[in-house]
Formats: C-alpha cells, sequence, structure tokens
C-alpha cells in the first residue's frame, strides 16, 4: 500500500515557540491532504483539507493563523504550529489521498508536547 | 450530537471469544462506512470497509443497516494481537473528509 511519513515523530517544545510537522506521501502524488489532531481517548478531529498548490480550508473552530499549512508540491504538506501553549499538546496525524482514490493513507503521527 | 458514536468498551474478553459491538451515525446521506484498527500511540490503520450487503474477512464480520443508521463489527475466535481501538469511520457524499468515532477497546487476555 501507499506509504506517508511524518517528520518529527514526537517534539517537545518550549510554549511560545513554533513547530512544524511534516507529511509526505513517499511512492505517490497525493492531491489532497488531510491533518488531523486527536487527544487522548478522544477520536481524531479534523483540523483542515490541503490540496496541492491551493489555501487550505479549515473546519470550524481551528484557527488558521495558529495553524499554519502549506502544501506546496503533490508529496509534501506542513503544519505549523504558531506560538503553542500547552493545551496544544496533542497526537497530530495527517493523511493523504489519491487523485480519484478512495482510500486515505495515514502518517505516523506526530506526538506534540509543548511544556 | 457527534457525528459518529461508539461505546467506547472495553469489552475484555478471552481468546477464542466472539466480540461485537456497534456505531451510529448521525448523518443520513453517508455513502462510504470503514472500520479502522488503532493500537496504542499510533496512527490508525484500515481493517476493512463496510459494504451494504455486509462484508466478512477472515475473523471479521462488519455489517451496516442504513435504515437505522448503524454499523457492528464482530470479531470470531479472538486472538491475543486482537486488543486494539477500533475506530468506527464515515464518509459524507459530497467530499473526502471522514467522520471518525472515538473507539472501542478490545482486551483479548489469555
Amino acid at each position: 500500500g501507499a506509504v506517508v511519513s511524518q517528520h518529527p515523530s514526537w517534539v517537545i517544545c518550549k510554549s511560545g515557540t513554533s513547530v512544524k510537522i511534516e507529511c509526505r506521501s513517499l511512492d505517490f502524488q497525493a492531491t489532497t491532504m488531510f491533518w488531523y489532531r486527536q487527544f487522548p481517548k478522544q477520536s481524531l478531529m479534523l483540523m483542515a483539507t490541503s490540496n496541492e498548490g491551493s489555501k487550505a480550508t479549515y473546519e470550524q473552530g481551528v484557527e488558521k493563523d495558529k495553524f499554519l499549512i502549506n502544501h506546496a508540491s503533490l508529496t509534501l504538506s506542513t503544519l505549523t504550529v504558531t506560538s503553542a501553549h500547552p493545551e496544544d499538546s496533542s497526537f497530530y496525524i495527517c493523511s493523504a489521498r489519491v487523485a480519484r482514490g478512495n482510500e486515505q493513507f495515514f502518517g505516523p503521527g506526530t506526538r506534540l508536547t509543548v511544556l | 450530537r457527534k457525528e459518529v458514536e461508539q461505546d467506547p468498551g472495553p469489552f475484555n474478553v478471552p481468546e477464542g471469544a466472539t466480540v461485537a459491538f456497534n456505531c451510529t451515525y448521525s448523518n443520513s446521506a453517508s455513502q462510504s462506512f470503514f472500520w479502522y484498527r488503532q493500537d496504542c500511540r499510533k496512527e490508525p490503520k484500515l481493517l476493512m470497509s463496510v459494504y451494504s450487503s455486509g462484508n466478512e474477512d477472515g475473523r471479521f464480520t462488519a455489517q451496516l443497516n442504513r435504515a437505522s443508521q448503524y454499523i457492528s463489527l464482530l470479531i470470531r475466535d479472538s486472538k491475543l494481537s486482537d486488543s486494539a481501538t477500533y475506530l468506527c469511520v464515515v464518509r459524507g457524499s459530497n467530499d473526502y473528509k471522514l467522520s471518525f468515532g472515538a473507539g472501542t477497546t478490545v482486551t483479548v487476555r489469555a
């Protein structure tokens, strides 16, 4: 199956710093990438949908100025958590969808801890 | 009301037992249905799609009831390796967004 990677797999940072998370499709071109967040014992919540070369579409309640998404190529999308605070600590997971495909392939996730 | 609701469990069962659980979804226009498996601190992985006629994949059987808007998963002859959280996932009709349930935790004991 298609492989999606994320980097870093975990990060610990101080409050107020910005953190960039990369999501790459390794063996296919992803027209659409999705960013999710999962808090402990809760479901994955979609944060935004990102299409290559266009602005991301954010879900209600997700601040676009705080969670910057760049989808510059068909194989790479980045999520930057700006001025991170402890309440942003979570498991961030990306997924990628191929053109004309239904299945989403998930990355291994990035565990963010903000001190 | 949440889009997808699941019994969180946990379901603690002995090896070899059968375990079954459901989820309900609120959007009657939903088109596609899936069960994903998520292990602790890992990403979700597709277990199986769910079709209207019901489908089976080895020891796993999924059923869909559109009239009542619920989906079920049955695991026969449980193995220790089946211990995981099972996520019910629904896709809408107009886009490729997935809605996830919070998961049902299954623990299979020796």
